[in-house]
C-alpha cells in the first residue's frame, strides 16, 4: 500500500463547476496535510495545509480532513481553466517524520 | 514565504560529469532539503541539508552520488556525480522556516544526461 494515494486522473470538470480532489495516507500518527499545485513545467506551490479534523476554507478553496478515515480532499469552487494543473497532496509526521508526496490528480477544467 | 532561487535552472550534460545545483534563499531558514522529481513522477527526498554538518541522505540515495553542502542558514549546493541518463530528473530545493512544518519549494533545476 503505498503512504500516500490519489488517484492520477486526468479529472475533468466544466468551467465553474467545483472540482473535488482526494487523497488518503496510510499513517495514522500523520499529522500535517498539504495541498499543492504544480503547473507543466513549474514547481509545486503549496495551496494549503491543515492540521485538525473538519473544514478549512481559503478564497475558492476548502480543504478537509478527517484523520478517522484516514482521508483529505481539496475542493475547488468555481473552478477556472487557470486551475487546471496537477494537484500534490503531502502527508507529513508519523513514523517517517518527513514529507511523503502523493503522485498528483491531474485536474483539466474545460471552458 | 521565502523567495528561493536556483542555478542552473536547466543544463544538459554528458555521461560521467557532474554538476552543481545552487540554492539560494532570501532569509535565513532553518531547514532545507533536496527533491527529485522524475518524468511524469512526484516528488522523492533526497536528502535534508543540515548547516554544519553532513547530510541526511533517504534510503537509496548515497554522499558519493549527491554530496550536499549547506555552510550557511541561506545556501545549499547539491552535486549530482558521474552521471548517468537515468539521472534526468529536476531536481528541487525547499526550505521549511521551522515556525511550522510547511515547505516552500524553489523553481527546480531540470537536468538531461546524454
Amino acid at each position: 500500500q503505498k503512504e500516500v494515494e490519489q488517484n492520477s486522473g486526468p479529472l475533468s470538470v466544466p468551467e465553474g463547476a467545483i472540482a473535488s480532489l482526494n487523497c488518503t495516507y496510510s499513517d495514522r500518527g500523520s499529522q500535517s496535510f498539504f495541498w499543492y499545485r504544480q503547473y507543466s513545467g513549474k514547481s509545486p506551490e503549496l495551496i494549503m495545509f491543515i492540521y485538525s479534523n473538519g473544514d478549512k476554507e481559503d478564497g475558492r478553496f476548502t480543504a478537509q480532513l478527517n484523520k478517522a478515515s484516514q482521508y483529505v480532499s481539496l475542493l475547488i469552487r468555481d473552478s477556472q481553466p487557470s486551475d487546471s494543473a496537477t494537484y500534490l497532496c503531502a502527508v507529513y509526521g508519523g513514523a517517517t517524520n518527513k514529507l511523503i508526496f502523493g503522485t498528483g490528480t491531474l485536474l483539466a477544467v474545460q471552458p | 514565504s521565502a523567495v528561493i532561487s536556483q542555478k542552473p535552472s536547466r543544463d544538459i550534460c554528458q555521461r560521467g560529469t557532474s554538476l552543481t545545483i545552487q540554492c539560494q534563499v532570501d532569509s535565513q531558514v532553518t531547514m532545507m532539503f533536496w527533491y527529485r522529481q522524475q518524468p511524469g513522477q512526484s516528488l522523492t527526498l533526497i536528502a535534508t541539508a543540515n548547516q554544519g554538518s553532513e547530510a541526511t541522505y533517504e534510503s537509496g540515495f548515497v554522499i558519493d552520488k549527491f554530496p550536499i553542502s549547506r555552510p550557511n542558514l541561506t545556501f545549499s549546493t547539491l552535486t549530482v556525480s558521474n552521471m548517468s541518463p537515468e539521472d534526468s530528473s529536476i531536481y528541487l530545493c525547499s526550505v521549511s522556516t521551522g515556525a511550522t512544518d510547511t515547505q516552500y519549494f524553489g523553481p527546480g533545476t531540470r537536468l538531461t544526461v546524454l
